[in-house]
């Protein structure tokens, strides 16, 4: 049962360097997001989807960017990452018909920026 | 912006003692959830709450959703070391799909 994947796990990048973070669900869960977690601080949304082609923004969007052209699939970019953006980084998903649905999470990836 | 506030942000006890974790806010939500998370991991979801003033039983958890679905708590009976974790708990908004998280308590229990 791979749930949610996530890819990388851990990840270092130098300031201004671009990258995508990976993430894919095999539960046909229309509701996908992305979190952040830092130290005190909880999960602070980033961006979320409702469906493929449609996305929105979380709590925390600026910096990064996502797309959902399938509905497995839910990439993250940093356009050019800033120290800013050293966190672990979560990926979830829920059915999302339903107050109270479950969100799964994937493992988590470790991103610094130096 | 709506909010969800945690108390208390860390809690450390013995073993056997009992304990309370509130999550707080001014917006109403549709649901109020409970997760734990384990170092290294996603959390993972122990209960959700929909209906104002439910009350919902796991063991030795015991939920609360507030009568106005503006809080929650969660109340340990006899803790044991195998509930050290993180607990957060997460709010979804009445007809919408974002939900967010309170910034969590971290609970250590002591042999």
């Amino acid at each position: 049962n791979a749930g949610v994947t996530q890819t990388p796990k851990f990840q270092v990048l130098k300031t201004g360097q671009s990258m995508t973070l990976q993430c894919a669900q095999d539960m046909n869960h229309e509701y996908m997001s992305w979190y952040r977690q830092d130290p005190g601080m909880g999960l602070r949304l980033i961006h979320y989807s409702v469906g493929a082609g449609i996305t929105d923004q979380g709590e925390v969007p600026n910096g990064y960017n996502v797309s959902r052209s399938t509905t497995e699939d839910f990439p993250l970019r940093l356009l050019s990452a800033a120290p800013s953006q050293t966190s672990v980084y979560f990926c979830a998903s829920s059915s999302g018909r339903e107050s109270g649905n479950t969100i799964y999470f994937g493992e988590g990836s470790w991103l610094t920026v130096v | 912006t709506q909010l969800l506030e945690q108390s208390p942000q860390f809690l450390s006890i013995q073993e056997g003692e009992n304990l309370t974790v509130y999550c707080n806010s001014s917006s109403v939500f549709s649901s109020l959830q409970w997760y734990r998370q384990e170092p290294g991991e996603g959390p993972v979801l122990l209960v959700t709450v929909v209906t104002g003033g439910e009350v919902k039983k796991l063991k030795r958890l015991t939920f609360q959703f507030g009568d106005a679905r503006k809080d929650s708590s969660l109340h340990i009976t006899a803790a044991q070391p195998g509930d050290t974790g993180l607990y957060l708990c997460a709010g979804r908004a009445a007809g919408g799909f974002k939900t967010i998280f309170g910034a969590g308590t971290r609970l250590f229990v002591k042999a």
